[in-house]
């Protein structure tokens, strides 16, 4: 099957620095990618759909201006947290759609911030 | 926006037995609906696809329905293992929004 990965699978950084995830489709085009995190033992949230070469679709709730998207190309797209907070201390987890419909996730980033 | 919940939040059971998970969600307009399991601090792992315009899918020990006018879908588990026990989630697209999860433990 579709393979989708993540980099870095952990990150720990300081309070005000920013973290960069990578989410890839390595066998596949993605041309939508979306963007979760998850909380202990709390469902995942949806937090953007990013379409390759526009701007990301923010849920309701979430700072586009903290979290930063990029969906360069139809292989990869990236999150940024900027100036990081503990509270930012989440799991985040991607996922790229194929032309198909269906959806590969990858394994997940766990992130804390200190 | 689209609301899925799934219930029970959590369900404990004797090996062997049959169980079903259920799913429900408030916008019938949906291109496919997925369940997944997701062990403690792991990713996720797709368990089955159901697109809209199909009413079931079985895989293995594994039966998924879909009730597009009612907003529901069930996963049904058959002779439940130890090793069935972790988190299920189930998500409806296109967004792709997930459901609250069942925390099911099968006991030996």
């Amino acid at each position: 099957g579709a393979v989708v990965s993540q980099h870095p699978s952990r990150v720990i950084c300081k309070s005000g620095t920013s973290v960069k995830i990578e989410c890839r489709s390595l066998d596949f085009q993605a041309t939508t990618m979306f963007w979760y995190r998850q909380f202990p033992k709390k469902s995942l949230m949806l937090m953007a759909t990013s379409n390759e070469g526009s701007k990301a679709t923010y849920e309701q709730g979430v700072e586009k201006d903290k979290f930063l998207i990029n969906h360069a190309s139809l292989t990869l797209s990236t999150l940024t947290v900027t100036s990081a907070h503990p509270e930012d201390s989440s799991f985040y987890i991607c996922s790229a759609r194929t032309m198909g419909e269906t959806q590969y996730f990858g394994p997940g980033t766990r992130l804390l911030v200190l | 926006k689209q609301e899925v919940t799934q219930i029970p939040a959590a369900l404990s059971v004797p090996e062997g037995e049959n169980l079903v998970l259920n799913c429900s969600f408030t916008d019938s307009a949906i291109y496919n609906l997925q369940w997944f399991r997701q062990d403690p601090g792991k990713g996720l792992t797709s368990l089955l696809l159901i697109q809209s315009s199909q009413r079931e899918q079985t895989s293995g020990r594994l039966n998924a329905s879909l009730d597009k006018s009612s907003g529901r879908s069930t996963l049904y588990i058959a002779a439940s293992q130890p090793g069935d026990s972790a988190t299920y989630l189930c998500a409806v697209s296109p967004q792709f929004y997930f459901g609250t999860g069942t925390s099911l433990t099968v006991i030996p």
